[in-house]
């Protein structure tokens, strides 16, 4: 069974400072990755999305970067946190291939301030 | 502008009722996906259609394979933890795998 992991659960940072959030998705190769952002109350909106290790497509770029390392990882960054940046963030994965399913992760909740 | 338009936003029911929620798309859609997001945040997947109509005990969803501008999601015999926040998100034909949600339904079921 496939299983996906966000870490970490939490965080609360300072405006300007940087950010890393990390997804691993294990017991499926080569899945579709994205990553989309709520603020609070509000809907999602898809980010990024990586179909293959080394490739990412931005959808919105909200001043935050992505990158996919490994085939089972994806990982969501910034040098320099916003207050706009506030939100909570998830990760999912899809098989390879266009139009499927999306699981998601757990989520990670940021607060900026 | 957005192109999922959920409807209602908010809906409060009593045990045992039915009820359905709406999506309307405003250009056709690939497939849609249903969700429902507890507490906690995380997103539930409930249904994906890329046609017709899928049946999960008290949940039924349907998607418009016709003009495949909207979709329902109905839920029968409601009860207390049916309580959450649903979202539908649909996939534009040719887009990648971008995924577009909707702003989301408020269900609260009481006794």
């Amino acid at each position: 069974a496939q299983t996906i992991h966000q870490w970490p659960v939490a965080e609360i940072k300072a405006v300007g400072s940087p950010l890393s959030l990390g997804c691993t998705i294990k017991g499926k190769s080569s899945p579709n990755l994205y990553w989309y952002w709520q603020a609070t109350g509000g809907t999602l909106q898809q980010l990024f999305y990586s179909i293959t290790v080394g490739q990412v497509e931005s959808v919105v770029q909200l001043n935050l970067s992505a990158s996919r390392p490994k085939d089972d990882q994806f990982i969501l960054s910034t040098e320099k946190l916003l207050l706009s940046h506030s939100g909570f963030y998830l990760c999912a994965w899809s098989r390879t291939g266009e139009g499927d399913t999306q699981y998601f992760g757990p989520g990670t909740r940021l607060l900026v301030l | 502008g957005d192109q999922v338009e959920q409807s209602p936003s908010a809906l409060s029911l009593h045990e045992g009722t039915d009820s359905a929620l709406r999506c309307n798309f405003t250009t056709t859609m690939r497939s849609v996906q249903w969700f429902r997001q507890n507490s906690r945040g995380s997103l539930i997947s409930l249904f994906y259609l890329a046609s017709g109509t899928k049946e999960n005990g008290r949940l039924k969803s349907a998607f418009d394979s016709k003009e495949r501008r909207y979709s329902t999601l109905h839920i029968r015999d409601a009860q207390l933890e049916d309580s959450g926040t649903y979202f539908c998100a649909a996939m534009q034909q040719g887009t990648g795998s971008k995924l577009s949600f909707g702003k989301g339904a408020k269900l609260t079921v009481s006794p």
